[in-house]
């Protein structure tokens, strides 16, 4: 039972625009959300993460949303950048901190 | 869909002691699996990438003596903590990639290791 979705494998923009990535999640308990970045042989990175009393996260050109009576929460990344080709990973957490949900991943691809 | 079992959630050991963390694929095969190590509010750090039938491949500043790696089969595998110390308490992760190029990780929910 994947708690956690990412429901689009892939993702392709072109450079300078918004990239939007997207994350749902079906556990009711989960209070705290957090995207990572993974490079090809590399471990993922910790990006930005939102707590469940806000509804809105940003630093620099990352911005998280977080919906939560839809139980959604997004990336927006603006101006994209080449460097920002990845996967980025949510991930949730019930509170405890004892325990992460992530979703599979989305794979960005920003082209010139 | 592809899961990853990762076993157990939560341990507390006494210091100089040895913890074994299992990873199983439950519906695929992982010729390959990853251990994370996750501190507090901090990003996942890759620590060692487990290859089925050889050597884990560590990543720098990893002690591979410290922090055992056994990939015997294509489902399994599993990271020994020895001789643990306070400071190896952490969130441990394990993922592995079931499917082609453009296929997400999954990930283990994850083990927090205390050690007292």
């Amino acid at each position: 039972d994947q708690q956690v979705k990412q429901n689009s494998p892939s993702l392709s923009v072109q450079e300078g625009r918004i990239s939007i990535l997207n994350c749902d999640y079906t556990n009711s308990m989960f209070d705290y959300f957090l995207w990572y970045k993974k490079y090809p042989a590399e471990g993922p990175t910790f990006l930005i993460s939102i707590s469940s009393i806000k509804d809105k996260n940003e630093d620099g050109r990352f911005t998280v949303f977080l919906n939560k009576s839809a139980k959604h929460l997004s990336l927006h990344i603006v101006p994209s950048q080449p460097g920002d080709s990845a996967v980025y990973f949510c991930a949730a957490s019930d509170g405890t901190a004892s325990k992460l949900t992530f979703g599979t991943g989305t794979r960005l691809q920003v082209t010139l | 869909g592809a899961v990853v079992s990762q076993h157990p959630s939560r341990v507390i050991c006494k210091s100089g002691t040895s913890v074994k963390i299992e990873c199983r694929s439950l519906d695929f095969q992982a010729t390959t699996m990853f251990w994370y190590r996750q501190f507090p509010k901090k990003s996942l750090m890759l620590m060692a990438t487990s290859n089925e039938g050889s050597k884990a491949t560590y990543e720098q500043g990893v002690e591979k003596d410290k922090f055992l790696i056994n990939h015997a089969s294509l489902t399994l595998s599993t990271l020994t903590v020895t001789s643990a110390h306070p400071e190896d308490s952490s969130f441990y992760i394990c993922s592995a990639k079931p499917g082609g190029p453009n296929y997400g990780y999954t990930f283990g929910s994850g083990t927090r290791l205390t050690v007292v």
